[in-house]
């Protein structure tokens, strides 16, 4: 399978625990986002890369988040000190700069709950 | 004021049913705007792009309207597996970062 791929697809964690998740994006796209998508509402912008450089971070993404694309292939988010409201989805998608179809393509998402 | 609007629905419809979506954006300076499909508990796919002179892809219409700042999307002879919710979705800068709406569900039944 040669699409955006996330690991792991669930964790259950208790407040106050450290998570990391990680996403490998397409092979040949450079750029990188990260998204989250709590029920019913559309996913939020959290951040993205280009290759290995974090270009931006949304203001959803305080100082318990931290994310890393350390040879420009794959990523990973880390939460610390979860909270029962970092509780959602975690999508990642890719893209190639220059592509003719300006589409990202998304990884089936990290369900994280926070008990 | 969230940047993009939709309505919740749901939209209930029977099969073979014309149905449409509308959808609002608040920045002017959004530059390319799309449709993307989102099954329950899956990932976001895109459906389609939306162009000022409006695009059809088999029994989909999407629509822009840079004036009015508004999109619509039109499925028509509706089917059991369109049954999803329907993300409006906005991109504004050179970040190429998406904006989405809360979604608007569609319920096709028999």
């Amino acid at each position: 399978d040669t699409g955006v791929s996330q690991n792991p697809r669930h964790k259950i964690t208790k407040r106050g625990q450290n998570v990391t998740f990680r996403c490998d994006p397409i092979s040949e796209h450079n750029r990188l986002y990260w998204y989250r998508q709590t029920l019913g509402q559309g996913p939020e912008f959290l951040t993205y890369f280009q290759n290995e450089a974090q270009l931006e971070k949304s203001r959803l993404l305080s100082d318990r988040f931290s994310a890393e694309r350390p040879k420009g292939s794959f990523s990973t988010l880390e939460i610390q000190r979860t909270e029962q409201g970092d509780s959602a989805m975690y999508l990642c998608a890719s893209r190639e700069t220059g592509q003719a179809v300006e589409e990202q393509y998304f990884g089936p998402g990290t369900r994280l709950t926070v008990t | 004021r969230k940047e993009v609007e939709q309505d919740p629905g749901p939209f209930n419809v029977p099969e073979g049913a014309t149905v449409a979506f509308n959808c609002t954006y608040s920045n002017s300076a959004s530059q390319s705007f799309f449709w993307y499909r989102q099954d329950c508990r899956k990932e976001p796919k895109l459906l389609m792009s939306v162009y000022s002179s409006g695009n059809e892809d088999g029994r989909f219409t999407a629509q822009l309207n840079r004036a009015s700042q508004y999109i619509s999307l039109l499925i028509r002879d509706s089917k059991l597996s369109d049954s999803a919710t329907y993300l409006c979705v906005v991109r504004g800068d050179s970040s190429y970062k998406l904006i989405f709406g809360s979604g608007t569900r569609l319920l096709v039944r028999p």
